[in-house]
């Protein structure tokens, strides 16, 4: 198995732009989890899916912020506008389970880095 | 947010056993404790998890009080590629689940 897939590993844009992270989960898992990683705040969850449907998104910094699921091998995390607060690394998850008993896999991270 | 405490670092000698403790004094009866390490440069890697009994897996040993209200990681023999964040974390009802900051294990040659 690949593995859950990140895509772009690295990301540099200015601020305004609109920036696009997309995530491919493991074949058959049902459960999917944005996160986003910074030296100050540590690991926070950002949004969780579960069958595609968007189940908890209070992690969603503001409306900037956007997630998609439309199947279930694709997720995509968009910024708009981009500001240089959101520099961080965005990691995605995927689960076979639910997020309280599953094991998460989680990706190798996009690093975003706003100017 | 379910949050742990956990001590901010600590260092261990390579071949010794490592023990990393966790507090989790709200946790309810049914929450799953999880651990999780994260390498440099890479995203985090499940270790174990647990809800009552200790268990064991090919990477660690986890003990949970009799309590629950803490649970201790347990490396039998530490080596340089564990050197890493440990976190542990549970989820409660309709909450994140929350990484906190982890402990940084440093592994001394």
């Amino acid at each position: 198995d690949a593995g859950v897939i990140q895509s772009p590993r690295h990301e540099v844009t200015e601020m305004g732009q609109e920036v696009t992270l997309r995530c491919k989960p493991i074949s058959g898992h049902n459960s999917l989890f944005w996160y986003r990683q910074t030296m100050m705040r540590g690991l926070e969850l950002l949004i969780y899916f579960n069958n595609n449907v968007p189940i908890d998104d209070s992690g969603m910094p503001e409306d900037r912020f956007s997630a998609k699921m439309p199947n279930a091998s694709f997720s995509t995390l968009k910024i708009q506008p981009s500001e240089p607060r959101d520099s961080a690394v965005y990691f995605c998850a995927s689960s076979e389970r639910g997020r309280n008993t599953g094991e998460l896999f989680f990706g190798e991270g996009s690093r975003l880095t706003v100017l | 947010d379910a949050k742990t405490t956990q001590p901010n670092s600590m260092e261990s000698n390579e071949e010794e056993p490592v023990h990393l403790p966790c507090n989790h004094s709200t946790i309810s009866g049914t929450d799953y404790i999880h651990w999780y390490r994260q390498l440099p440069s890479q995203g985090p890697e499940y270790v174990i998890h647990g809800l009552t009994s200790n268990v064991n897996n090919r990477m660690a040993s986890l003990a949970i009080a009799e309590d629950r209200k803490s649970s201790t990681l347990i490396l039998h023999r530490a080596t340089l590629r564990d050197a890493a964040v440990y976190y542990c974390i549970y989820v409660t009802g309709a909450n994140n689940l929350f990484f906190g900051t982890g402990t940084r294990l440093t592994v001394i040659p």
